[in-house]
């Protein structure tokens, strides 16, 4: 079945990095966009940016721009969200998600999430 | 950025009425091109991701019982549970995917009376 695996919880102290990783199975890889969204304990859902599996293109959201990147390994059908310069304000569960848009836009709604990779940044 | 509101922040409903949840963007969220509405419903239960519901402002994702419809264009949308059941309990959340950056709803808490 369509499933997107994440990687377990890390824990981190501020100022370190963190890359967590997500693989796609079960659907062709190549023909979604797949997006990093993020939730602090107890608050919303906050989108961080996407990455075109098939070309590996990114667009990152400006709060993140300075310190994320999302890369990819079409081999193992898995992409990686790095962030750097952790803060306790990093605290967060970290989701990867499929984007569905019928036409292979960029622009879709998220049909399929990953279980989530909790990162308390903490000293 | 475009602002995603909803209300209200939370309701209780009695088991078997009706839920209705309120959801406005800062700009209209319909492609002239394809006369779409770039909006979505997600479900969130404790401990789990969000679940799709509604996408296309009103088209129902397989699966999710016929009991929620998503309605409403341009920049006022609404979400109907139109028979509360105990699994209906969760935070829900509008989402705009018209343009980046993607930005959700603040979210609506459903609990039973």
């Amino acid at each position: 079945q369509m499933q997107l695996v994440q990687s377990g919880a890390e824990v981190k102290k501020p100022g370190a990095s963190v890359k967590v990783s997500c693989k796609a199975s079960g659907y062709t890889f190549s023909g979604y966009y797949l997006h990093w969204v993020r939730q602090a304990p107890g608050q919303g859902l906050e989108w961080m940016g996407r990455i075109n599996p098939n070309s590996g293109e990114t667009h990152y959201a400006q709060n993140f721009q300075a310190r994320v990147t999302m890369t990819r390994d079409t081999s193992i059908t898995t992409i990686y969200m790095e962030l750097l310069r952790l803060t306790s304000d990093d605290t967060a569960v970290y989701y990867c998600a499929r984007a569905r848009s019928g036409n292979g836009s960029p622009l879709g709604y998220f049909d399929l999430w990953g279980r989530g990779t909790l990162v308390p940044v903490s000293s | 950025d475009i602002v995603m509101t909803q209300s209200p922040d939370s309701l209780a409903v009695s088991l078997g009425e009706r839920a209705t949840i309120n959801c406005k963007s800062s700009q209209s969220l319909l492609y002239s091109s394809n006369n779409k509405n770039y909006l979505a419903w997600y479900q969130q239960k404790p401990g789990q991701p969000p679940k799709l519901l509604v996408y296309w402002a009103s088209t129902r994702e397989s699966g999710v019982s016929d009991r929620i419809s998503g309605s409403g264009s341009g920049t006022d949308f609404t979400l109907t549970i139109s028979s509360l059941q105990a699994e209906d309990v969760a935070v829900y959340y509008c989402q705009q995917y018209y343009s980046t950056p993607f930005t959700f709803g603040p979210g609506t808490k459903v609990d039973i009376k």
